[in-house]
C-alpha cells in the first residue's frame, strides 16, 4: 500500500515552460486535491475532485489545469510556468466524508526561474 | 470560501512546558480537522471534530471544539522535542468534508 505518490520530488522550470505534476493513490479514495504551500501562507487549495470525471476550482486555480480520468490519478498541469508558481505542491486524497482526514503525498518542490 | 484564523503564528517553548494553538471562525463550522507537519515533511492528519463541545484526547494532545462550533483548540501537555512542527487546523467548505480550507498554521519550536 503506497498511499499517495507524487512525482517528481524536485523540479526546476524556466518561465513559460509547461509541465505536469503527477499524483497517484492506491487507496480507492474518491476525493483528491492539490494544495500549494508558500512560507507564511499555509496550504492553499488549487483544484479538487470528488471522483473520476469531476473536478472543481479551489482558492488559487489560475495557471493550473487538472483532469481526473481515473479514480487513482489526478495530475496537475502548469500551462506556462511563472516565478509566482515557485512553491511546494502537495496532493492529497481521502474517502468521501471520511473521519480519517486527508492522506498527503510527500510533495513536489517546484522552482520557476 | 470558508475562512479560519489560527493563532499564534509562532510559539517557542521550553521542553516540558504546555502549548496551545487556536482556530477561530466567524461562521458556524460543520467540522474541523487538525494536521501536523514536521519540518521538511508533509501534513499528517491528527483528528476530526464534528460535535458541539467535543473534546478528544490523544496521549498528551487535547482537542476541543467550541460550543458554538466557531472555534477550536489544540493543547499539548508537557511538550517534547518530537512535538516540533507546524500545526494546522482545516475546515470544510459547505457540507462536504473534502474541500478543506487550512488555517495559516502555528509553528512550534521546543527548546531542550
Amino acid at each position: 500500500n503506497a498511499g499517495v505518490t507524487q512525482t517528481p520530488k524536485f523540479q526546476v522550470l524556466k518561465t513559460g515552460q509547461s509541465m505536469t505534476l503527477q499524483c497517484a493513490q492506491d487507496m480507492n479514495h474518491e476525493y483528491m486535491s492539490w494544495y500549494r504551500q508558500d512560507p507564511g501562507m499555509g496550504l492553499r487549495l488549487i483544484h479538487y475532485s470528488v471522483g473520476a470525471g469531476i473536478t472543481d476550482q479551489g482558492e488559487v486555480p489560475n495557471g493550473y489545469n487538472v483532469s481526473r480520468s481515473t479514480t487513482e490519478d489526478f495530475p496537475l498541469r502548469l500551462l506556462s510556468a511563472a516565478p509566482s508558481q515557485t512553491s511546494v505542491y502537495f496532493c492529497a486524497s481521502m474517502f468521501w466524508d471520511s473521519p480519517d482526514g486527508y492522506t498527503f503525498g510527500s510533495g513536489t518542490r517546484l522552482t520557476v526561474v | 470560501g470558508q475562512q479560519v484564523m489560527q493563532i499564534p503564528q509562532y510559539q517557542h517553548v521550553q521542553e516540558g512546558e504546555d502549548f496551545t494553538t487556536y482556530c477561530n471562525s466567524s461562521t458556524t463550522l460543520s467540522n474541523i480537522q487538525w494536521y501536523k507537519q514536521r519540518p521538511g515533511g508533509h501534513p499528517v492528519f491528527l483528528i476530526q471534530l464534528v460535535k458541539s463541545g467535543e473534546v478528544k484526547k490523544q496521549k498528551r494532545l487535547t482537542f476541543q471544539f467550541g460550543e458554538a462550533k466557531k472555534n477550536s483548540s489544540l493543547h499539548i501537555t508537557a511538550t517534547q522535542t518530537t512535538d516540533v512542527g507546524t500545526y494546522f487546523c482545516a475546515v470544510a467548505g459547505g457540507t462536504s468534508y473534502g474541500k478543506l480550507t487550512f488555517g495559516q498554521g502555528t509553528i512550534l519550536t521546543v527548546h531542550p
